[in-house]
């Protein structure tokens, strides 16, 4: 596709549920990151993938959390047991490269998925 | 970590040029300054990046001093459409975890 999509859009689960959200990259960016955003504040960087590797995962809020990447491309967002402090905006971002010492690779973010814990 | 500091808002009339400036006085030699804006309920979309002096593209200039502890994120003649959060962002030399922080939130008055 021509950017970032994510899926589910909205996604509404009760306490103590398990959630998963999709990321599809731009075809061809090697780097895949996913941020959160709750209601009125900046972004909280949880984890990044280098290809299909996630080479630091200390970001990820709690061991609640977990993420994949395969065939260096789809990326999923697994969140279990979920809270009512996990609701938020989960955004997806990738990169041609990784942010690094390159300059000129923007990310390109997704339109996130609204989480609500209820 | 490079962290960064912005104005937490400002608000500005229409056909006027808006300066946000970013304080980064730990950035690490490699480091890009990456500018984003996001709009509500949407991701934030990147603006403008460069490592010293000045860039400008279609959008927006960045000016960058010769320290590289600051940056300034001019927007020429802003129109309404301009309001928004805008990001700045300090790239590190071997990824590691980064944070947006809070952004300003510009206003465009008409």
């Amino acid at each position: 596709g021509a950017g970032v999509s994510q899926s589910p859009s909205n996604k509404v689960t009760e306490k103590g549920k398990d959630v998963e959200l999709r990321c599809d990259p731009i075809s061809g960016h090697t780097a895949l990151y996913w941020y959160r955003q709750s209601l009125g504040q900046g972004l909280e960087f949880l984890i990044y993938f280098q290809g299909n590797s996630a080479p630091d995962k200390s970001g990820l809020p709690s061991d609640r959390f977990s993420a994949e990447r395969t065939g260096g491309s789809v990326s999923t967002l697994t969140i279990q047991r979920t809270q009512q402090e996990d609701s938020a905006v989960y955004l997806c971002a990738s990169s041609l490269y990784l942010l690094s010492t390159r300059g000129g690779n923007e990310q390109f973010f997704g339109p996130g998925t609204r989480l609500t814990v209820l | 970590l490079a962290k960064t500091t912005q104005p937490i808002s400002m608000d500005s009339y229409e056909g006027q040029e808006v300066n946000i400036t970013c304080s980064h006085n730990n950035i690490a030699t490699n480091d890009y300054i990456t500018w984003y804006q996001q709009f509500p309920s949407q991701g934030p979309r990147f603006i403008i990046q460069g490592y010293k002096t000045k860039v400008t593209n279609e959008v927006a200039s960045l000016f960058i001093p010769a320290d590289r502890k600051s940056s300034t994120l001019s927007l020429p003649r802003v129109s309404l459409s301009d309001t928004a959060v805008y990001y700045c962002l300090v790239g590190v030399r071997g990824y590691q975890k980064v944070t947006f922080g809070t952004g300003t939130k510009l206003q465009v008055i008409p």
